[in-house]
Parts: C-alpha cells; sequence; structure tokens
C-alpha cells in the first residue's frame, strides 16, 4: 500500500513561498498525486493534482521528480487565509477496488 | 459548483442507539465515500460505494454500515453506537476513477454519551 509522510507542522509569514514535501515511496505505476486544504470545521477542499514534471494552476504548484516518491506542494507569497491543514493524498489500487491514503497532514501557521 | 451535503453538523447521541448519517451529492458522481477525522488521526477511510446498492470496506469498517440506494444518497449507519465512535464524520463524492479529486461535505460532528 501507498503510504504518505508529510511534516506536521510549518510555520512561515506572510509574503512568503512556502513549500510541503509529501513522501510516497510505493505510488502505483497509474496513480496521481493530489492535494486538498482543510480550514477548521470544514471539510478538505481540493487545491491541485498531478502525475510527474510540474502542474500549475492559479493558487499553487506541484513539482513531482522523475521517480515519483515524492512531492512538494507549493504556495507562493501565502497570506493568513493560508492558515490551514495540508493533505497530500495517493490513490492506491487493489484489485478491481482501490483505496484512497490520506497523510496525516500538516498544519501550516502563515504570521503577520 | 459540486455540493455535498450531510444532514446535521452536530449530532449528539447515546450508546446503543443506532444512528444514521446521511449525505447527498447533486453532480451525479458515482462514487461516494465516509471518512472520520480524529485528532492527530486525519482522515481515515471507513467505506466507500462506487455505484448504486455496492460498497467496500475502506480501514475502518468495524461498527459500521452503510446504504447506497439512490446514486444521489449514502448513509452511514451505526448499528449500536459507542463512545468510541465520537468523532467528526466527514462524506466525499467523485466522478468514476480511483484519481478524480473528491468533494467534501462539511461534516457532522458526532458525540457518543
Amino acid at each position: 500500500l501507498a503510504k504518505t509522510t508529510q511534516p506536521i507542522s510549518m510555520d512561515s509569514y506572510e509574503g512568503q513561498e512556502v513549500n510541503i514535501t509529501c513522501s510516497h515511496n510505493n505510488i502505483a505505476t497509474n496513480d496521481y498525486i493530489t492535494w486538498y486544504q482543510q480550514f477548521p470545521s470544514q471539510g478538505p477542499r481540493f487545491i491541485i493534482q498531478g502525475y510527474k514534471t510540474k502542474v500549475t494552476n492559479e493558487v499553487a504548484s506541484l513539482f513531482i521528480p522523475a521517480d515519483r516518491k515524492s512531492s512538494t506542494l507549493s504556495l507562493p507569497r501565502v497570506s493568513l487565509s493560508d492558515t490551514a491543514v495540508y493533505y497530500c493524498l495517493v490513490g492506491d489500487r487493489m484489485d478491481s477496488s482501490y483505496k484512497l491514503i490520506f497523510g496525516s497532514g500538516t498544519r501550516l501557521l502563515v504570521r503577520p | 459548483d459540486v455540493k455535498v451535503t450531510q444532514s446535521s453538523r452536530y449530532l449528539v447521541k447515546r450508546t446503543g442507539e443506532k444512528v444514521f448519517l446521511e449525505c447527498v451529492q447533486d453532480m451525479d458522481h458515482e462514487n461516494m465515500f465516509w471518512y472520520r477525522q480524529d485528532p492527530g488521526l486525519g482522515l481515515r477511510l471507513i467505506y466507500f460505494s462506487y455505484d448504486v446498492k455496492m460498497k467496500e470496506k475502506g480501514d475502518i469498517p468495524e461498527g459500521y454500515s452503510v446504504s447506497r440506494e439512490k446514486k444521489e444518497r449514502f448513509s452511514l449507519i451505526l448499528e449500536s453506537a459507542s463512545t468510541n465512535q465520537t468523532s467528526m464524520y466527514l462524506c466525499a463524492s467523485s466522478s468514476f476513477g480511483g484519481n478524480q479529486p473528491q468533494h467534501f461535505g462539511d461534516g457532522t460532528r458526532l458525540s457518543i454519551l
């Protein structure tokens, strides 16, 4: 089973770039890597997804090296409202069904 | 926008009661999921369903069952609630395929007394 490992917490300041790395050594060939953001008292919200190299959207970038055993979520110029928990998710297929493995999450605190 | 609605934000029940948590999605998604979230443990998958009347066990199915009679609705059932089932329960849905982004409801905080 693909298992993910993330730092438990990170601190940053407004305006800085934040990089959160997720390790997934046993990722399967067909699996994508997906990141979610969660605020208190809300469900997780999809941020970005990728398979390899680099993906960028309006809120974040995702960097995936060639061996795909890790990935890095990059948040440019964070603000206070980016304080949240960030989850790395790797799909894992088993036979005809599949299990989705959430990491334990990284709690990001953005300070003024 | 996809909307996933959970029937209650807060629920208090007693030990031994049968508890139903309801979830409805409005985007005709094939996949629906139930998770529980506990401090320090992240999200853990209880059950998921990839079609009407179909279900698969997740990581922690013990003490739970599910029902999916209609495509848009996925119910989580605690047959005989216990205090260790006090938790935040999150429902999600996604379109067909293992790598599709999941859309979550805002959760039901369930307390078992």
